[in-house]
């Protein structure tokens, strides 16, 4: 596609459920990463993706965060057992290839609501 | 740690001032320099980058920045700014230099009065 697409683009859940975020990379692109932003703050970096396998995961607040992309494109951001404190937007972006020296691409976010 | 200060939450300017918008950042080399425009609804869009070189660096939308070492800033800067411009601006750093990881600054937020 033309840019990086992220579904849904709001997600009202229940605290203690499970919710799945997706994310559309540009095509081609290899290296996907996922942010959170929280309101009134920058982003932060949960997750980067190298092909496959997740090459940095040490941005995920704890071990009910879980990420995939099993194909090389499409990733998923799975949250178990949901808390309100997880409350936030949700970016990714993709770049050609990782490190600075390429653009990172974000996507419009998906604002996930826990109540 | 590295980290990235945005002094500035709130700034309001006339349609056709100037703009400069303040970025500190702490880190002991020279740091991979960004700044990104988000509006409403929209994704992070990179206005300009600082690798190495020409401290002074022109983006798109006529907006630039200058990399001061001395100071640890990156403030970005517009000659005359439009309505179009509102939105929030957000500063980061590659850290460390030469790999994927972003830190953001908190943000902001540039109000343009008619």
């Amino acid at each position: 596609g033309a840019g990086v697409s992220q579904t849904p683009s709001n997600k009202v859940t229940e605290k203690g459920k499970y919710v799945e975020l997706r994310c559309d990379p540009i095509s081609g692109h290899t290296a996907l990463y996922w942010y959170r932003q929280s309101l009134g703050q920058g982003p932060e970096f949960l997750i980067y993706f190298q092909g496959t396998g997740a090459a940095d995961d040490s941005g995920l607040p704890n071990d009910r965060f879980f990420a995939v992309r099993p194909e090389g494109s499409v990733s998923t951001l799975k949250i178990q057992r949901t808390e309100r404190g997880d409350s936030a937007v949700y970016l990714c972006a993709s770049s050609l290839s990782p490190g600075p020296g390429d653009t990172q691409y974000f996507g419009p976010g998906t604002r996930l609501t826990v109540l | 740690a590295q980290s990235v200060t945005q002094p500035d939450i709130h700034i309001t300017v006339s349609e056709g001032a100037s703009l400069e918008l303040r970025c500190n950042y702490s880190y002991g080399a020279t740091p991979y320099l960004f700044w990104y425009v988000q509006s409403p609804g929209q994704g992070l869009q990179l206005l300009l980058k600082y690798f190495s070189g020409d401290t002074l660096v022109q983006g798109i939308k006529g907006f630039e920045a200058e990399f001061k070492r001395s100071q640890s800033s990156f403030n970005l800067r517009k000659p005359s700014v439009h309505w179009s411009d509102a939105a929030e601006y957000f500063c980061a750093v590659g850290a460390p230099p030469g790999t994927y990881k972003y830190i953001f600054g908190t943000g902001t937020r540039l109000k343009v009065l008619a």
